[in-house]
């Protein structure tokens, strides 16, 4: 399969913890990595691989795999982290690439 | 500082073909693979394909493989890249992204937004 799924949205409490999944057959062979894009902006790479931070992304964002799932998970967040966050990896065949849907998340 | 720097607007009728540019400077082009994403007004990313800079192999999604193109000039460090035959529903923005040892997207572009009128 060469599809990653994503909720299409969610939201957290300001100060609280969310999770941020994607689901995909690919994910069994292949790290996920995860976007955040804020309206009119180009995306930003927020987490990558097993577990690796860009410089300048906060330590609240985080990541994990099991299986066939990935998740990004953000530790209290902030107003500024509303935005959408998609996944990616390659494909089963590993010689595409392909994006989850997006995920946009709320920050009440 | 790594920079991608995408050429600007564009506005084509349907059945057009358009060419964007993304020049990058700050490190070795030729030693990153560049792809180019789609991106649908209010919609998500779309990986199109990639190029090597170094060699000009490339490699397409299946979406696109018959209307895209991707090329480069490596003395002034620029990857392109040839959308044909346009329709309205190509109209998006269009981002290259610079590949990290084939692991994941670390720089991308500013994007370029290309309109398509019928």
């Amino acid at each position: 399969s060469s599809e990653l799924t994503q909720d299409p949205t969610v939201s957290v409490a300001l100060g609280q913890t969310v999770r941020v999944t994607c689901q995909g057959d690919s994910l069994r062979s292949y790290y996920a990595n995860w976007y955040q894009q804020k309206p009119g902006q180009a995306p930003v790479l927020v987490f990558y691989a097993k577990d690796s931070r860009p410089s300048g992304i906060p330590d609240r964002f985080s990541g994990s795999s099991s299986g066939n799932t990935a998740s990004l998970t953000i530790t209290g967040a902030q107003a500024e982290d509303e935005a959408d966050y998609y996944c990616t990896s390659r494909d089963s065949s590993g010689n595409h690439w392909v994006f989850g849907g997006g995920t946009k998340l709320t920050v009440l | 500082q790594v920079q991608l720097v995408q050429s600007g607007a564009e506005v084509k009728k349907a059945g057009a073909s358009v060419k964007v540019s993304c020049k990058a400077s700050g490190y070795n082009f030729a030693g990153y693979y560049i792809h180019w994403v789609r991106q649908v007004p209010g919609q998500g990313l779309e990986w199109m394909g990639w190029i090597n800079p170094d060699s000009g192999a490339t490699r397409y999604s299946q979406k696109f493989q018959d209307r895209v193109t991707m090329t480069r000039d490596t003395s002034i460090s620029i990857a392109y890249m040839e959308l044909t035959r346009l329709r309205s529903d190509d109209t998006a923005v269009f981002y290259c992204a610079r590949d990290w040892l084939s692991d994941y997207f670390d720089y991308w572009g500013q994007g370029t937004l290309v309109t398509v009128s019928s």
